[in-house]
C-alpha cells in the first residue's frame, strides 16, 4: 500500500523561528512535492524534487527552501517563519511516470 | 497557463439523491486528469486518473468521466460517509511535473 508520512500533524511556532517539515515515502518514488493549502486558494506548489539532491521551484517558493539527501525523504524548511506562512502543508510523491500523486496526511502549521 | 475550475463550490444532498460535480479545464496537452477526495484536516486521497476523452472509471458510488473540456464526478445514491471535499487536477504533457489543482467542491450528504 502506498505510504507517505509527515513528521507532525500539528505544529505551533513563533515568528522568526526556523521550521523543518519532513516527509517520507516508502514507494521508491523519484518525484516528491511540497504544497501549501489555504481556503479559497487550493493547493499551491512550493517546491518539487525529481531526484536526490535535485530541486525545482514551484509557484510560491519565496520564504522556503528544501532538502533531499535521500530518495525517500524530502524536507521543507522555513528559514524564518512568518505569520503569513500559517497554513496546511502537504507532501506528495509520484513514480517515474510522474502521473498520480500520493499525498501525506498534512501538517497544520500555525505561526504566532 | 493551465487552469482548473470546479463547480459548484458547495453541494448539499439528501442521502440517496444522485448528482454530479463538474471540473472544467484548459491545459496545453492533457497528460492526465485526477480526482481526489479530501476529508477535513487530512491529505487528499487518490480516487481516479483519466487520460483521454471518453474514458470512464468507477469506484463504488463514484463514476468519473472525461471530455476534451471537462470532467464529471457522478455520485449515485450518496451516503453521509461520502461527505468530503472533492478535488480535480490536471497535468499537462510537458516535461515539467507540475499538476494544477482546482479549489474543490465541498459535498455534504444529509441522512
Amino acid at each position: 500500500d502506498v505510504k507517505v508520512t509527515q513528521s507532525s500533524r500539528y505544529l505551533v511556532k513563533r515568528t522568526g523561528e526556523k521550521v523543518f517539515l519532513e516527509c517520507v515515502q516508502d514507494m521508491d518514488h523519484e518525484n516528491m512535492f511540497w504544497y501549501r493549502q489555504d481556503p479559497g486558494l487550493g493547493l499551491r506548489l512550493i517546491y518539487f524534487s525529481y531526484d536526490v539532491k535535485m530541486k525545482e521551484k514551484g509557484d510560491i517558493p519565496e520564504g522556503y527552501s528544501v532538502s533531499r539527501e535521500k530518495k525517500e525523504r524530502f524536507s521543507l524548511i522555513l528559514e524564518s517563519a512568518s505569520t503569513n506562512q500559517t497554513s496546511m502543508y502537504l507532501c506528495a510523491s509520484t513514480g517515474s511516470s510522474g502521473d498520480t500523486q500520493y499525498f501525506g496526511p498534512g501538517t497544520r502549521l500555525t505561526v504566532l | 497557463e493551465d487552469q482548473v475550475t470546479q463547480s459548484p463550490e458547495a453541494l448539499r444532498l439528501q442521502e440517496g439523491e444522485s448528482s454530479s460535480l463538474n471540473c472544467s479545464y484548459t491545459v496545453s496537452g492533457l497528460r492526465g486528469l485526477f480526482w481526489y477526495r479530501q476529508d477535513p484536516g487530512k491529505g487528499p486521497e487518490f480516487l481516479f486518473t483519466l487520460y483521454s476523452a471518453g474514458e470512464e472509471k468507477e469506484k463504488e458510488r463514484l463514476k468519473a468521466t472525461l471530455t476534451k473540456k471537462e470532467s464529471f464526478l457522478h455520485i449515485t445514491a450518496p451516503k453521509p460517509e461520502d461527505s468530503a471535499t472533492y478535488l480535480c487536477a490536471v497535468r499537462n504533457s510537458g516535461g515539467y511535473q507540475k499538476v494544477t489543482f482546482g479549489t474543490g467542491t465541498k459535498l455534504q450528504v444529509i441522512p
